[in-house]
């Protein structure tokens, strides 16, 4: 069983949509829940990041985080072309171990 | 020069040659990072330096040698790699709170 199960996609959106990604994982010890973008020929940038459960926001985005179901989202609002990239979740229980999905490749339609 | 830079950004070597990656971060973060990224397949980490010293190997094949000479800069040195081992590369380096991992842009490997 893979550490973190994100699907992979490919989601395609029309402007203005809501998106919803998701990811699960096996590893009840995981406490910090990190969302990256990557753009084509770039590297992962930081999103958001959640410790523990609970809802975090910033701008457009929202992260959620459900330890008992082990459960993360990342909610894009009025999703936008520029939005267009693979989404990758990533987690960790110590710090120095992180553990990423396969990422979930997203087109924002204009 | 900005945040993490890796070069070159494009590699290709045959499976007896040597060559060594480059990464260098202007950040003033204590922790650094290899990652491979395969195609369909999660990152997967490969080493970690905090201030200089090798905390965690993911059982990485010895064909990769890491090397941290001060906590700015990271190379990762090949030889004798196999096409499987053809992915991105990616350096990324951290601040003491370890969640907020910021990445280069990463070397492309093809090894023929």
């Amino acid at each position: 069983q893979k550490e973190v199960e994100q699907d992979p996609g490919p989601l395609s959106v029309p402007e203005g949509a809501i998106v919803s990604l998701n990811c699960t994982y096996s590893n009840s010890a995981f406490q910090y829940f990190m969302w990256y973008r990557q753009y084509s020929r770039k590297g992962p940038e930081l999103l958001m990041y959640t410790y523990s459960s609970g809802n975090k926001e910033d701008g457009r985005f929202t992260a959620q985080v459900d330890k008992s179901s082990k459960y993360i989202s990342l909610f894009i609002r009025d999703s936008q072309p520029s939005d267009s990239a693979t989404y990758l979740c990533a987690m960790s229980d110590t710090g120095n171990q992180f553990y990423f999905g396969t990422g979930t490749s997203l087109t924002v339609i204009p | 020069e900005t945040g993490v830079t890796q070069t070159p950004r494009h590699l290709v070597m045959g499976m007896t040659n040597k060559k060594s990656l480059k990464c260098e971060q202007h950040l003033g973060h204590n922790a650094m990072y290899w990652y491979k990224q395969s195609a369909k397949k999660p990152l997967e980490l490969m080493f970690v330096y905090n201030f200089k010293e090798q905390t965690e190997n993911n059982s990485v094949p010895s064909r990769f040698s890491p090397e941290c000479p001060n906590s700015s800069h990271l190379f990762l040195h090949l030889h004798t790699l196999q096409p499987e081992d053809s992915a991105l590369y990616l350096c990324a380096s951290s601040p003491p709170r370890a969640y907020e991992q910021y990445f280069g842009p990463g070397t492309r490997l093809t090894v023929t």
